[in-house]
């Protein structure tokens, strides 16, 4: 079945760092990908589409220069929290389609725990 | 634009019982589909049945049935036999067929907390 993965699971930083996080399609090609946040016990935000080649196209409300995204390829998408302050504290979860979607159907990442100190 | 909505912030469920969990749609969008997720504690977000809005007989997959009434625009997750395994949190998630910036995203609703007691 199709596989996503998300790099790294959890991370640690520093208030005013960034963070990278990746997400990969690994055995399939993936047109468009999907970045959500999540708070404890609450639902997926979605923040940003991310298509390949293109520029990410933001939500209402997210701020573009704060969660820059970028797909560079079929199989890979990034997300870079700039400057992070605590408030970025959540679990950040990617998605990906494929090029021919069965019933719609996204993919999942695991997830990346994202704690700023 | 959708919008879903799951009434039930938290369920409990005796092990081996059945239980229903619900979930109502609201869309304009004149072809769509409904997905349940299951979340556990780890956080990973588990496909678990999906429905097409032309799809003729409600989806089943194993223990989980959808209980699909387009004219209530209601989407019910039945998990028959319930086991521990199956505590989570549950998510309805819409897709829509509208186009533009909306073309393949999912909405998701508020999410139903599931315990399963022995």
């Amino acid at each position: 079945g199709a596989v996503v993965s998300q790099h790294p699971s959890r991370v640690i930083c520093k208030s005013g760092t960034s963070v990278k996080i990746e997400c990969r399609s690994l055995d399939f090609q993936a047109t468009t990908m999907f970045w959500y946040r999540q708070f404890p016990k609450q639902s997926l935000m979605l923040m940003a589409t991310s298509n390949e080649g293109s520029k990410a196209t933001y939500e209402q409300g997210v701020e573009k220069d704060k969660f820059l995204i970028n797909h560079a390829s079929l199989t890979l998408s990034t997300l870079t929290v700039t400057s992070a302050h605590p408030e970025d504290s959540s679990f950040y979860i990617c998605s990906a389609r494929t090029l021919t979607p069965l019933d719609n159907e996204q993919f999942f990442g695991p997830g990346t725990r994202l704690t700023v100190l | 634009a959708q919008k879903i909505t799951q009434t039930q912030p938290g369920m409990f469920v005796q092990e081996k019982e059945a239980v229903t969990l619900d979930c109502t749609y609201d869309t304009s969008d004149p072809s769509y589909g409904l997905f349940w997720y299951k979340q556990p504690s780890s956080g990973e977000m588990i496909f678990l049945i999906y429905q097409g809005s032309y799809d003729q007989q409600n989806a089943t997959e194993g223990r989980y049935s959808l209980n699909f009434q387009k004219a209530r625009k209601s989407a019910n997750l039945v998990i028959s036999a319930s086991q521990l395994g199956d505590s989570a949190m549950y998510f309805c998630a819409s897709w829509g067929s509208a186009g533009g910036t909306s073309y393949g995203k999912l909405t998701f609703g508020q999410g139903t907390i599931l315990t399963v007691h022995p």
